[in-house]
Order: structure tokens, then sequence, then C-alpha cells
């Protein structure tokens, strides 16, 4: 069984174009997370999520929208994709902020 | 704001030889800390943790790590690597007050186990 899955595994997608990753997971924690890896392996939070609710908004642009219907999923919409884009982008829940984060395979986004 | 600093960032070693990478972090507050593990092409897995207790503390496949707090270290070991360990490997930090926290990583360190 898959704790925190992903979908797509691999996207790849035209400058200006607008895409969404989802991420569910069936561990019944109460947070949930996006994380950005760059080429350099460099991990970075974006988002962060607690029963629904915004906790966590790291500097990133308004063209990454989080949205979460529900405390097992949270989605990232991308609008207007550009080159700086392009990494893996991993999910990753825990059942309290504090505890250890359980992460999803990654999605590896590539703008052209 | 906290930080990570891991100072090794690529390290070369034969197999059988033993391991030790450093992970030093600014945070005067309460921790918890964390070591991962990132297999080629592979998700980030938990090696092992640190919240309180013993500060020697053991993880998965033979790895473990010793919190020195006066030092603010958690340094990762392992007696003798196998060509299997080779990987990405980062230490993470999660700083919390009150109900805030983030778990921040750092910069990784790629093991390279040669046979």
């Amino acid at each position: 069984d898959t704790a925190v899955s992903q979908t797509p595994k691999y996207l790849v997608t035209q400058m200006g174009n607008d895409k969404s990753i989802k991420c569910e997971q069936n561990l019944g924690h109460d947070t949930m997370y996006w994380y950005k890896q760059d080429s350099k392996k460099f991990l970075k939070i974006m988002f962060s999520y607690n029963n629904k609710e915004l906790i966590i908004n790291e500097t990133v642009p308004n063209r990454f929208s989080p949205k979460s219907p529900d405390k097992a999923h949270l989605n990232l919409h991308i609008n207007s994709l550009e080159l700086g884009d392009s990494a893996v982008y991993f999910c990753a829940s825990s059942q309290e902020r504090t505890d250890t984060q359980y992460f999803g395979p990654g999605t590896r986004l590539t703008v052209l | 704001a906290q930080s990570v600093s891991q100072h090794n960032h690529h390290v070369i070693l034969s197999e059988a030889a033993s391991l030790e990478l450093g992970c030093n972090y600014s945070y005067g507050g309460t921790v918890n800390l964390f070591w991962y593990v990132q297999y080629p092409g592979q998700h980030l897995q938990l090696l092992l943790k640190y919240f309180s207790g013993d500060p020697l503390v053991k993880g998965i496949k033979g790895f473990e790590a010793e919190f020195i707090k006066s030092k603010f270290s958690f340094n990762l070991r392992k007696p003798s690597v196998q060509w299997s360990d080779t990987a990405e490997y980062f230490c993470a930090v999660n700083a919390y007050t009150g109900t805030a926290s983030k778990l921040t990583f750092g910069t990784g360190t790629r093991l390279q186990v040669t046979l």
C-alpha cells in the first residue's frame, strides 16, 4: 500500500502552460507539505497545510497555488510555467507538524 | 531563522570503510532532528530521528547518529558501508516554538561507495 502517492511521476510541458500535480496520503495524517528539489538536490519547503488550512507559505510565486479538498489530499497547481520551474516536486505528510514527514515518490517537472 | 549545514558535499568511500557525515544546525530552541536518504531516482526515506532521550540514536541499515547539543551537531555514522549505501543523504531540523514549526534541510551529501 502506497502511503504518500503523487501523480503524475513525470510531467513535460511548454513554457506558459498551466499544470497540476496531485498528492494523496492514506496515513491519516493531519499535515501535508509540498517541497521543491532543484537540480542541485536542494530541498525547500513551499507550502504546508494542516487539516485543510494553510500554515506555511514560503516565498513562492503567486503562480503556484496549493489546494486541499480534504486532509488526505494536497494538490499543486502551477500557472504560466517558466523554465525555472523545472524541478522535482515532493509531497509529504506528517501526523503532527513536528513529527516525521513521509515523502511521496516525487514528480519530475520539465518545462521546455 | 534556522539553518542546516552539511559540510561534506561529495564523499567517496570503498566498501567496508567507516562513514561519518557532518551536520550542524543553528537554532537555540527545541529541535527534532532527522537524517533522510534518497537512493538514485527515488524518494526520501527516513534513516533515523532524534526527538529526546538518549542522544545516540540507531536507525535502519546499521546507521546511527549522535546529537551533541553543545555543538549543535547531529552527525551520521556507519561503521562499514556497502555499495548499496550509495545515495544522497540529507540532514533535517524541525525547530519549533508553540504551534509554529518548519523542517529545514541541509544541502545534502552525495555518498559514493566503490567496490
